[in-house]
């Protein structure tokens, strides 16, 4: 299978700490995308990082890229309960338009 | 003013019956996708249309077809219902740019129960 694997598979943090998820894929990539999804709710883009980049920020995240190990990691900081989520990874597998998204990352944040 | 709708949001059905799935989206995006999500979360592409033209058909049984009828819209009709399609159906548009990453804009999904 080309999907990519996240783990954890869940997570469970308290409010204000750190929240990491771990993104593998396998194959070649121009680009890695990171989504959340709300219980209930479509997919929602969160970040975009390119193969030639290490690291991106957009406010309370942090995405990293290393391409050696084909993996990826999102950091959200200072973690609120609306963070509570589904995260997931997606890559554009072999330069195509397709994309191939990851298992997804549960995330709970208690208040 | 939601950019990608899907109607209906929910769809509970019988076994061997035909139901169709609606999408558009306002964005004016070239590219529109059907996505289908398990119990389990794996969410995997089923079709790509760009400018009403197939791109991706992926292994999927022939009782899917999708069918758009411009490009602001793409409908996916299933026939002869199976217990194994229930799921639920993400529609999914975005703007192909050459040279640049495609960002998808998702649909709030149709749970579709077949019993």
């Amino acid at each position: 299978s080309q999907q990519g694997e996240e783990d954890p598979q869940a997570l469970s943090i308290q409010e204000g700490e750190n929240a990491t998820m771990n993104c593998s894929y396998k194959t070649s990539i121009n680009n890695l995308q990171w989504y959340r999804q709300n219980s209930g709710r479509g997919l929602v883009h969160l970040i975009l990082i390119r193969s030639n980049e290490r690291e991106k920020h957009s406010g309370r995240l942090r995405v990293t890229l290393d391409t050696s190990k084909k993996s990826s990691s999102l950091l959200i900081t200072a973690s609120r309960a609306a963070d509570t989520a589904s995260y997931f990874c997606a890559t554009d597998a072999n330069n195509t338009d397709k994309l191939i998204f990851g298992t997804g990352t549960r995330l709970q944040v208690f208040p | 003013d939601t950019a990608v709708s899907q109607t209906p949001k929910y769809l509970v059905t019988q076994m061997g019956n035909d139901k169709s799935i609606k999408c558009e989206q306002n964005l004016g995006h070239d590219t529109m996708y059907w996505y289908k999500q398990d119990s389990k979360k794996f969410l995997k592409i089923m079709f790509s249309y760009n400018n009403k033209e197939l791109i991706i058909n992926e292994t999927v049984p022939n009782r899917f077809s999708p069918k758009s009828p411009d490009k602001a819209h793409l409908n996916l009709h299933i026939n002869s219902l199976e217990l194994g399609d229930s799921a639920v159906y993400f529609c999914a548009s975005s703007q192909d740019r050459p040279g640049a990453p495609q960002t998808q804009y998702f649909g709030p999904g149709t749970r579709l129960l077949v019993l």
